[in-house]
């Protein structure tokens, strides 16, 4: 069964710290990897998103991700956050073939000023 | 324009009633989805469906009832409502392309529940 892994449930940074939040899945075939973003009572919204080709994706807001095949991984990064990035962030899977997407449990990020 | 919308914001209930909750989507999209995310944020599939064919049914009790009139709206029925009900339920959309794969999906605001 496909599962995705957030290994920090909760991560406190102060302002123009640096950010990495780790993903990762299990599933040996190929995937469709997402970053989506929930700021408190907010709907979820995409951060970024990878398919195919380059594996260093660039998304909104100053925020990145690596899929490394060879690790399962697809961890979020951002150089220097500010006090707007708090909010919830989930990583998804969807494995290619599969018409489901498989959410993380999610990392609350607290950025204090 | 609202591209995903969710009716009420907002539903405080009482055991055993029956209630729905109205999703709608004018991005074109041919797909729909409906969530649940529990009180540890924890978000899991109940259904999908595609052209307004039930696509994802997941371990999802039968008082539970999609409905889908049109590829636009997808709405959930509740029957007999229990206390472990009491979530946040989101509906999301996405353009099929015909690969079984999943694309983009766009949420709504969601719904939150409330079951006394």
């Amino acid at each position: 069964a496909q599962s995705v892994s957030q290994h920090n449930h909760h991560v406190i940074l102060s302002e123009a710290a640096s950010l990495e939040l780790g993903c990762n899945y299990s599933y040996g075939g190929t995937v469709n990897l997402f970053w989506y973003v929930q700021y408190p009572g907010q709907h979820l919204q995409l951060l970024l998103k990878y398919f195919s080709g380059d594996p260093l994706v660039k998304g909104i807001k100053g925020f990145e991700a690596e899929f490394i095949k060879s690790k399962f991984s697809f961890n979020l990064r951002k150089p220097s956050v500010q006090w707007s990035d708090t909010a919830e962030y989930f990583c998804a899977v969807n494995a290619r073939g599969y018409n489901k997407l498989i959410f993380g449990a999610g990392t609350r990020l607290a950025v204090h000023p | 324009d609202t591209a995903v919308s969710q009716t009420p914001k907002y539903l405080v209930t009482q055991m055993g009633n029956d209630k729905s909750i109205k999703c709608e989507q004018n991005l074109g999209h041919d797909t729909m989805y409906w969530y649940k995310q529990d009180s540890k944020k924890f978000l899991k599939i109940m259904f999908s469906y595609n052209n307004k064919e039930l696509i994802i049914n997941e371990t999802v009790p039968n008082r539970f009832s999609p409905k889908s009139p049109d590829k636009a709206h997808l709405n959930l029925h509740i029957n007999s409502l229990e206390l472990g009900d009491s979530a946040v339920y989101f509906c999301a959309s996405s353009q099929d392309r015909g690969s079984r794969s999943v694309e983009t999906q766009y949420f709504g605001p969601g719904t939150r529940l409330l079951v006394l």
